[in-house]
């Protein structure tokens, strides 16, 4: 089945510095790239819809400057947390699609984030 | 605004009994139906798809859809404690590859032993 690489799992960072995180389709392609957040006992809110080749669409309220998408391949999607805050903590999710027509998505692992 | 509804929970069963979720959906264009399971600190794996009308079963999950009324449950048979879990209702308003699904907020499942 569909399988998705999400790196890191876990990563702890000053405020101020920038954490990138990483999610690889490893036997599909990704034409779509789905970047997820989710604060404790909440539920999964997107923050943004990436494309290969083309600037993500970002969710209302989601600074696009502070969360970098990029898409540049389809077997790889990065989102880059600039000037991380401790508000910025939470659990990332990275979701990917194969294509038009594709019923179901796949999701990474996950990274938890915390920034101290 | 495209929401999906579900209660929170915690729903408590006993071992072997039947696990009801419920879940609600505000956009009637609505055109797939997924159900989530999520352990604690980990992403979410899918149990469950459901597209049509009626009721879909896969071993000891059946989903059931009723498009008419807007809403989407998941029966779970003969619980056990590793079907504790959070399980989240997701619903995709077309069906495309670049249509995000739509969550809601979980419903927390305690199977007692």
């Amino acid at each position: 089945g569909a399988v998705v690489s999400q790196h890191p799992s876990w990563v702890i960072c000053k405020s101020g510095t920038s954490v990138k995180i990483e999610c690889r389709s490893l036997d599909f392609q990704a034409t779509t790239m789905f970047w997820y957040r989710q604060f404790p006992k909440q539920s999964l809110m997107l923050m943004a819809t990436s494309n290969e080749g083309s600037k993500a669409t970002y969710e209302q309220g989601v600074e696009k400057d502070k969360f970098l998408i990029n898409h540049a391949s389809l077997t790889l999607s990065t989102l880059t947390v600039t000037s991380a805050h401790p508000e910025d903590s939470s659990f990332y999710i990275c979701s990917a699609s194969a294509g038009q027509g594709s019923y179901g998505y796949t999701f990474g692992s996950g990274t938890r984030l915390t920034v101290v | 605004q495209k929401e999906v509804e579900q209660n929170s929970g915690p729903l408590s069963v006993p071992e072997g009994a039947i696990a009801s979720l419920n879940c609600t959906y505000s956009d009637r264009g609505s055109q797939s139906f997924f159900w989530y399971r999520q352990y604690s600190g980990k992403s979410p794996e899918l149990i469950m798809s459901i597209y049509s009308n009626g009721d879909k079963e896969d071993g000891r999950f059946t989903a059931q859809l009723n498009k008419a009324s807007q809403y989407v449950s998941l029966l779970i048979r003969d619980s056990q404690p590793s079907d504790s879990a959070t399980y989240l209702c997701a619903v995709k308003s077309r069906n495309s590859g670049n249509t995000p699904l739509v969550f809601g907020k979980g419903t927390r499942l305690s199977v007692i032993a």
